[in-house]
């Protein structure tokens, strides 16, 4: 609906599990982004990118590792996750512009379980 | 406090009745956008206000900004059930990084 898809919508993994989210955005836009939303917390943003370049990473643990092949595709691979990794993982994208942060589209989130 | 910062955290109302929530920031921005969620779902972006802008309408929300005060309030009239959400204000800092605030929880009961 808001042309930004994720999949898995739930995700229940084991510690030792290697999994990866997708996210796949159809607005042609220039960037795009990786939230993690743990509850009654803020959005904690994670990974930018911008045309297809990596800007910005917030001391991400390294078992988090983003990928973006090509502006309309991103996707966060999991390794050896813990369980307060659990959370509401949210894609996002927009259009890169220099009159600051323009509107953001998201997809519908990826419910992590961490066991 | 953290930028964006929302208030109350929780709003409980009746169908028909107005909501305001209110949001407060710490450093200058070029603007403000307010954002929904509905439970376990993506934000949904509400409306976008500029730094040079006071005060701006989208169907039943208006929205203000007082950037002396660092302070915007969203206001919806006459609310819904349906309006039932979180609410969240987001500053720009630096290019397209959006900082969020914790969010208002508003309630409207039927």
């Amino acid at each position: 609906e808001t042309g930004v898809t994720q999949t898995p919508r739930h995700l229940v993994m084991g510690m030792t599990n290697k999994k990866s989210l997708k996210c796949e955005q159809h607005l042609g836009h220039n960037a795009m982004y990786w939230y993690k939303q743990s509850a009654k917390k803020p959005l904690e943003l994670m990974f930018v990118y911008s045309l297809e370049e990596r800007v910005e990473n917030n001391s991400v643990p390294s078992r988090f590792s983003p990928e973006c092949p090509n502006s309309s595709h991103l996707f966060l691979h999991l390794h050896t996750l813990q369980p307060e990794d659990s959370a509401l993982y949210l894609c996002a994208s927009s259009q890169d512009g220099l009159a600051g942060a323009l509107q953001q589209f998201f997809g519908p989130g990826t419910r992590l379980t961490v066991l | 406090s953290q930028q964006g910062e929302e208030d109350p955290q929780a709003l409980s109302i009746q169908e028909g009745e107005n909501a305001t929530m209110n949001c407060s920031y710490k450093t200058s921005i070029n603007n403000l956008q307010w954002y929904r969620q509905n439970s376990g779902r993506g934000l949904v972006h509400l409306i976008l206000i500029r730094s040079n802008e006071r005060e701006k309408h989208s169907g039943r929300l208006r929205v203000t900004l007082d950037t002396s005060k660092k302070s915007s309030s969203l206001l919806i009239t006459a609310s819904r059930a349906a309006d039932t959400a979180s609410y969240f204000c987001a500053t720009d800092r630096s290019g397209s990084r959006l900082t969020f605030g914790e969010g208002t929880q508003l309630t409207v009961n039927p």
